[in-house]
């Protein structure tokens, strides 16, 4: 079965410094990861996703994430936040063998930028 | 484009009350499906559709059912409310499978309460 830890619950940054947030998954098998972001009263949406490929992927509002097969993680990076960028951020994975209702989200992690 | 619109945004119910939750999409989706998210808890998948006329259970289905008649509709039906249900609920919607690396795309959400 496949799970997703996000290890920060919240995660408080000062605007333009670097930003981490980090996601682990457990799968036995390859899989897909996705990042979404939540606004405040909105829907999630996808930032970026990884299927294939280029381990670095590049997202939207200038994020990226890595993929790690080793270390079984998906952190995304920001290198300068602004105000906007507050919001909560979600990890997903699916499992390509498993079915089309195979997406595991994490928990969350609620990203606070300090002006 | 309106992608997934759902309603209402907010609703309080009493216990034992029933109520719908609507859903329609306008990208002509063939799948869709209802979220619940709680607090620190992440998204939890309530019932899927893979198509008109079809539907299937997800991890917290225990409350609630769901029709598909037409591609673009996807109604959540709450029978005998009860405070556990008190939640926010999306309603989504991916193109193929979300677990074959599909992007979902989610409505703004509906914060229903039981009292």
């Amino acid at each position: 079965a496949q799970s997703v830890t996000q290890l920060d619950s919240q995660v408080p940054v000062f605007e333009e410094a670097p930003v981490e947030l980090r996601c682990n998954y457990s799968s036995s098998v390859s899989v897909y990861l996705f990042w979404y972001v939540q606004y405040p009263n909105q829907g999630l949406q996808l930032l970026l996703k990884y299927l294939s490929g280029s381990t670095l992927v590049k997202g939207i509002n200038g994020f990226e994430a890595e993929f790690n097969k080793s270390q079984t993680s998906f952190h995304l990076r920001k290198p300068s936040v602004h105000i906007s960028d507050t919001a909560e951020y979600f990890c997903a994975v699916s499992d390509p063998s498993g079915g089309y209702q195979k997406v595991t989200f994490g928990t969350g992690t609620k990203l606070q930028v300090i002006p | 484009n309106a992608g997934v619109t759902q309603t209402p945004k907010f609703r309080i119910l009493k216990i034992g009350q029933s109520m719908t939750l609507q859903c329609t999409q306008d990208m002509n989706h063939n799948y869709m499906y209802w979220y619940r998210q709680d607090p620190g808890m992440g998204l939890k998948l309530i019932y899927y559709s893979v198509g008109a006329g079809i539907t299937d259970k997800g991890e917290v289905p225990n409350g609630y059912n769901v029709s598909r008649s037409t591609t673009e509709d996807f109604p959540l039906r709450l029978e005998l409310a009860a405070p556990s249900q008190t939640s926010v609920y999306f309603c989504a919607s991916s193109y193929q499978g979300a677990g074959s690396g599909n992007t979902i795309y989610f409505g703004e959400g509906s914060w229903l309460t039981v009292v």
